[in-house]
């Protein structure tokens, strides 16, 4: 059982590239998030999605769009990188009506230069 | 809204020692809570929960954390640490109100992370 599963893990971008984060999940969960972490700010919201073609806004969503086409899986897109984007994302997932906290993915660590 | 304080930055305690890592929250009805720990270049892994029930909550790696309503506070605990424990923790909430009323899905509120220190 993988769990949460990201890719890539490690990426360097120049500023004004564009790159596509995945998260698959294979727990059948109907709630996905993308966080951001950075150091002192803790784990903050970019995007979540409540299931399959329904997505919505996070605390930090500026600079940043999302897909969830199918059901396993949620796309994290930076369509022209900033170097304010360099950060270390975590994709999570959990069910729907179950108030329990998430599974983690292992995360991608994004540098932006 | 819901938040949540990590007060410390970082702990350090000597090894087989007791540990405390302080949480508070506030949210407007009763919370659901959640302490996580995250090991280096490593996904967040959850240690435990408090929904409704007992006030002292036990979790994995023998650690547990106490719930007290009227302090609003959530602090982890393990009577005696080991090195293995360092590593940052993060403590959550959420405020159940919110999330049956369907937008609960905006996602748990995380603080801003503990490193906890065991020193050998």
């Amino acid at each position: 059982n993988a769990g949460v599963t990201q890719t890539p893990k490690f990426r360097v971008l120049k500023t004004g590239q564009s790159m596509t984060l995945l998260c698959a999940q294979d727990m059948n969960h109907e709630y996905m998030y993308w966080y951001r972490q950075d150091p002192g700010m803790g784990l903050r919201l970019i995007h979540y999605s409540v299931g399959e073609g329904t997505t919505a806004k996070g605390e930090v969503p500026d600079g940043y769009n999302v897909s969830r086409l199918k059901k396993q899986n949620f796309l994290l897109g930076l369509e022209s990188a900033a170097p304010s984007q360099t950060s270390v994302y975590f994709c999570a997932s959990s069910y729907r009506g179950q108030a329990w906290g998430y599974t983690f993915g292992s995360g991608t660590r994004l540098t932006v230069v | 809204a819901q938040s949540v304080a990590q007060p410390e930055d970082q702990v350090n305690v000597a090894e087989g020692n007791p540990l405390t890592v302080k949480c508070t929250y506030s949210v407007s009805g009763n919370p659901y809570l959640f302490w996580y720990v995250q090991y280096p270049n490593r996904g967040l892994q959850f240690l435990l929960k408090y929904i409704t029930g007992d006030n002292l909550v036990k979790g994995s790696y023998g650690f547990e954390a106490e719930f007290n309503k009227s302090q609003t506070s959530f602090h982890l605990k393990k009577p005696s640490a080991l090195v293995s424990d360092s590593a940052l923790y993060f403590c959550a909430v959420r405020d159940p109100k919110i999330y049956y009323s369907g937008g609960g899905a905006d996602g748990l509120t995380f603080g801003k992370g503990t490193h906890l220190i065991i020193q050998p």
